[in-house]
């Protein structure tokens, strides 16, 4: 399958200050990337979908002045969270899709983010 | 309703058994749909995916689709310890195309 990468895997901050992750589609070019975030034992949630050269699109809930994401390019997408707060703690996961429309999505190992 | 539904279980397996994890869409016009599995602490991994009705074969994993029932399903036969894991059923296309929709997962305990 295809590969992707994030960085960096684990990531521990001060409060207040600002984290950037990337995610890199390895093999293969992704005009669409998206971005989860998961609490232990519980499910994945999505918080926004990247696309290549536009804004992302975020879903309901989540703040796009806190959760900036750029998609520069076909291969590399990054999520910076700003002023960083413990309740901002969590597992960062992103994926990235082979082709368009409807093609399998693959996901990067995840960041662990921990903010004191 | 949720639009992809799993019983979050756990389902307790034997050793050497056969597993059968289910899942349900909402979504009629859905069009592919995969099956990842994760374990803790890790990311998901994607292990099958599935577009046409009928059964797909890859391994000791085979998905089957029925999308007049919107169901879709994944046996794993000769189940390993190695296999217990949360497992995750996702849905594309239909009104979402833009974005898999998940499941909340089915965790997977294979038993010695």
């Amino acid at each position: 399958g295809a590969v992707v990468s994030q960085h960096p895997s684990r990531v521990i901050c001060k409060s207040g200050t600002s984290v950037k992750i990337e995610c890199r589609s390895l093999d293969f070019q992704a005009t669409t990337m998206f971005w989860y975030r998961q609490f232990p034992k519980k499910s994945l949630m999505l918080m926004a979908t990247s696309n290549e050269g536009s804004k992302a699109t975020y879903e309901q809930g989540v703040e796009k002045d806190k959760f900036l994401i750029n998609h520069a390019s076909l291969t590399l997408s990054t999520l910076t969270v700003t002023s960083a707060h413990p309740e901002d703690s969590s597992f960062y996961i992103c994926s990235a899709r082979t082709g368009t429309g409807v093609g399998e999505q693959y996901f990067g190992p995840g960041t662990r983010l921990t903010v004191t | 309703q949720k639009e992809v539904e799993q019983n979050s279980g756990p389902l307790s397996v034997p050793e050497g058994a056969i597993a059968s994890l289910n899942c349900t869409y909402s979504d009629r016009g859905s069009q592919s749909f995969f099956w990842y599995r994760q374990y803790s602490g890790k990311s998901p991994e994607l292990i099958m995916f599935i577009y046409s009705n009928g059964d797909k074969e890859d391994g000791r994993f085979t998905a089957q689709l029925n999308k007049a029932s919107q169901y879709v399903s994944l046996l794993i036969r000769d189940s390993q310890p190695s296999d217990s894991a949360t497992y995750l059923c996702a849905v594309n296309g239909g009104s979402s195309a833009s974005k898999i929709i998940f499941g909340s997962g089915t965790r997977l305990s294979i038993r010695p």
